[in-house]
């Protein structure tokens, strides 16, 4: 495997479920993204990692729960969602750093449908 | 507040030469990116500009103006696999990405 993985690339809930987003990186970066994609809108940057702590919250609600247990691996905990919280969602990372190397590769996206 | 302006869509013909403007307020600057994204797919990146003037990289070339808060993309000898949406995202003075809703490039026949 090599790049940005993410599973599932299709998923479809409901309000009360509970799921998990999986995104795999390949290519020894040190931070790590999770992204909205909502139609004709701006990509809505959700959370930051950087070496596995928490860096950055854009005030998302609780329902989604961010998890980073290595460099190399985010998830995405979603529960209780609502249908506005259909989307795709984009996983990416980057290399960080003060000296450059921070364009981000992105996963394929999980395409996401809340019923 | 923080803005990224680019046009919704635009329409070109295969073989000619299409600009895709971009204008931008931000807090701070720390660079400029160009991304594609074809329907279905991952944004992937084309482009990254941080001092004023022109990058060049095959048929795409990435201009900027930090007085203007302006860049385009210009991308020539159109292809038709080059229909897609192109993003534009400035990174801020807390080195935050700062996304455009990007552009839909159609290329006809």
């Amino acid at each position: 495997e090599t790049g940005v993985t993410q599973t599932p690339r299709h998923l479809v809930m409901g309000m009360t479920n509970k799921k998990s987003l999986k995104c795999e990186q390949h290519l020894g970066h040190n931070a790590m993204y999770w992204y909205k994609q909502s139609a004709k809108k701006p990509l809505e940057l959700m959370f930051v990692y950087s070496l596995e702590e928490r860096v950055e919250n854009n005030s998302v609600p609780s329902r989604f729960s961010p998890e980073c247990p290595n460099s190399s691996h985010l998830f995405l905990h979603l529960h209780t969602l609502q249908p506005e919280d259909s989307a795709l969602y984009l996983c990416a990372s980057s290399l960080g750093g003060e000296t450059g190397g921070w364009e981000q590769f992105f996963g394929p996206g999980t395409r996401l449908t809340v019923l | 507040g923080q803005n990224i302006d680019q046009p919704t869509e635009m329409t070109a013909t295969e073989g000619a030469i299409v600009q895709i403007n971009c204008t931008y307020q931000t807090s701070g600057f720390n660079g400029l990116f160009w991304y594609q994204q074809h329907a279905g797919e991952a944004p992937t990146f084309l482009s990254y500009n941080v001092l004023d003037g022109l990058e060049e990289k095959g048929r795409f070339s990435s201009f900027l103006s930090r007085s203007k808060g302006y860049s385009y993309l210009l991308l020539k000898e159109l292809q038709m696999k080059d229909s897609a949406s192109y993003l534009c995202a400035v990174r801020d003075s807390n080195y935050q990405l700062i996304w455009g809703a990007g552009t839909k490039l159609i290329i006809k026949p």
